[in-house]
């Protein structure tokens, strides 16, 4: 069956600029959540999105945004970008225990 | 605050030896435990986890042990294979939290050396 599918895979995009990451998680999983790598950092939660709702939230600031479709796509915003906003952004979905939790590809954001 | 600590930034490993990866945590609420292997380019892939109310689990090659009283747990790979090269992530959650949120260590590089 087909994974989670993270689109694009590459972005490079300006400060000040915003950006539209996209996530398909896999068919029949509803939670789909988000997740920032940095190198000095690691893998930071974003948010949670479970049928269309947002569960629960990372400690990052507003301009990090997202949202859930009906067919449980979900897309994540950054607006007003700063070079700091550079990282990986996993996506990764969940059959509905921690171990159905399937990770992206990601996309890598490059703020410039 | 870390709750997810891997002090160990990285782990050089003779192929077919043991390599062991540490894992501290300070959140006393943390039930469930799991470890990610991750290539470059790649997402994170699950590997193994364990519950609170076990101190080890076991899968081929792999094995998880914690030991709650001291919040710590270890990922064993034995033997270790060229393979096993990439970056190793301890991750913790609670069953109360409602949401699947994962808190992740900062990750451990393991390099097998042929």
């Amino acid at each position: 069956k087909a994974g989670v599918t993270q689109t694009p895979r590459y972005l490079i995009k300006t400060r000040g600029q915003q950006v539209t990451l996209s996530c398909s998680p896999i068919s029949g999983h509803r939670s789909v959540s988000w997740y920032q790598q940095t190198p000095g950092q690691g893998l930071q939660f974003l948010f949670e999105y479970f049928s269309e709702t947002q569960r629960n939230k990372g400690n990052f600031p507003g301009r990090f945004s997202g949202r859930q479709f009906s067919n449980s796509r979900s897309e994540m915003n950054v607006s007003t970008l700063e070079l700091g906003d550079s990282a990986l952004y996993l996506c990764a979905s969940s059959s509905g225990t921690e171990d159905g939790y399937t990770f992206g590809s990601g996309t890598r954001l490059t703020v410039v | 605050d870390q709750q997810v600590k891997q002090n160990s930034p990285s782990l050089s490993v003779q192929e077919g030896r043991i390599s062991i990866l540490n894992c501290d945590y300070t959140n006393s609420m943390f039930d469930y435990f799991l470890w990610y292997k991750k290539y470059p380019a790649e997402g994170p892939t699950f590997l193994i986890s364990i519950s609170s109310i076990k101190d080890k689990n076991e899968d081929g090659r792999f094995t998880v042990f914690l030991n709650k009283s001291a919040k710590h747990l270890s990922l064993h790979i034995v033997p270790s294979q060229p393979g096993d090269s990439a970056v190793y992530f301890c991750a913790a959650t609670y069953s109360g939290a409602g949401s699947y949120q994962l808190t992740f260590g900062k990750g451990t590089k393991l390099s097998v050396i042929p």
